[in-house]
């Protein structure tokens, strides 16, 4: 069955290092987005994909982040400057044009030290 | 903004008691309803999806209702088990993103 990728699984990073989350969603979806769920927090909305630009964004993606579609397969989630702050579960979902479903990858944690 | 509020936080119950999870979302205007399933630390596991045409969707001992027009849902869970213990989470969908709630977190105890 088909599922979304995300990787590293856990990644360690020195706060004001750069950051980039990994993604491969599923091969014929076209919409992608990006999930933060901060420990014992709810999950929270980042940002929306479609057609090589962001549809929405939320107050919490400021300019310190980025997406990225380099290829056909992945999708990036770049944080520049990394605050201690940041340490959260990040997940990647897609979705196809049909489907009303979103599919989720396992997430990345994300610690800033 | 959507607002999303589950009740109760925390739950805990004997094996084989059905448990009931309610959700409450503020805004009406919804595409769908899911519920997902959290262990700690691990991602989200998708259990149903309600699209807001729907009143109920059931797989196996999980069945989930959806009142649009009062802004409720509510997940059951028959004859609960220990493998059930975990967080279970409701989102809405809007045009273009799921808002959460925070989760009911539950035990059953053996």
């Amino acid at each position: 069955e088909p599922e979304v990728t995300q990787t590293p699984s856990h990644q360690v990073t020195q706060m004001g290092q750069e950051v980039i989350l990994r993604c491969v969603p599923i091969s014929n979806h076209l919409y992608f987005y990006w999930y933060r769920q901060i420990l014992g927090q709810k999950v929270e909305f980042l940002v929306s994909f479609y057609n090589n630009e962001i549809s929405e964004k939320s107050e919490i993606f400021d300019d310190q982040f980025s997406v990225e579609r380099p290829d056909g397969s992945n999708f990036t989630l770049k944080i520049r400057s990394t605050k201690l702050e940041d340490s959260a579960m990040y997940f990647c979902a897609s979705k196809d044009r049909i489907s009303v479903e979103a599919f989720f990858g396992q997430g990345t944690r994300l610690t800033v030290v | 903004k959507q607002e999303v509020t589950q009740i109760p936080a925390a739950l805990s119950v004997p094996e084989g008691e059905n448990l009931v999870l309610n959700c409450s979302f503020t805004d009406s205007a919804i595409y769908n309803l899911q519920w997902f399933r959290q262990d700690p630390g691990k991602g989200l596991t998708s259990l149903l999806l309600i699209q807001s045409s729907q009143r109920e969707q059931t797989s196996g001992r999980l069945n989930a209702s959806l009142d649009k027009s009062s802004g409720r849902s509510t997940l059951y869970i028959a004859a609960s088990q220990p493998g059930d213990s975990a967080t279970y989470l409701c989102a809405v969908q809007d045009d273009y993103k799921l808002s959460f709630g925070a989760g009911t977190t539950v035990t059953v105890r053996a």
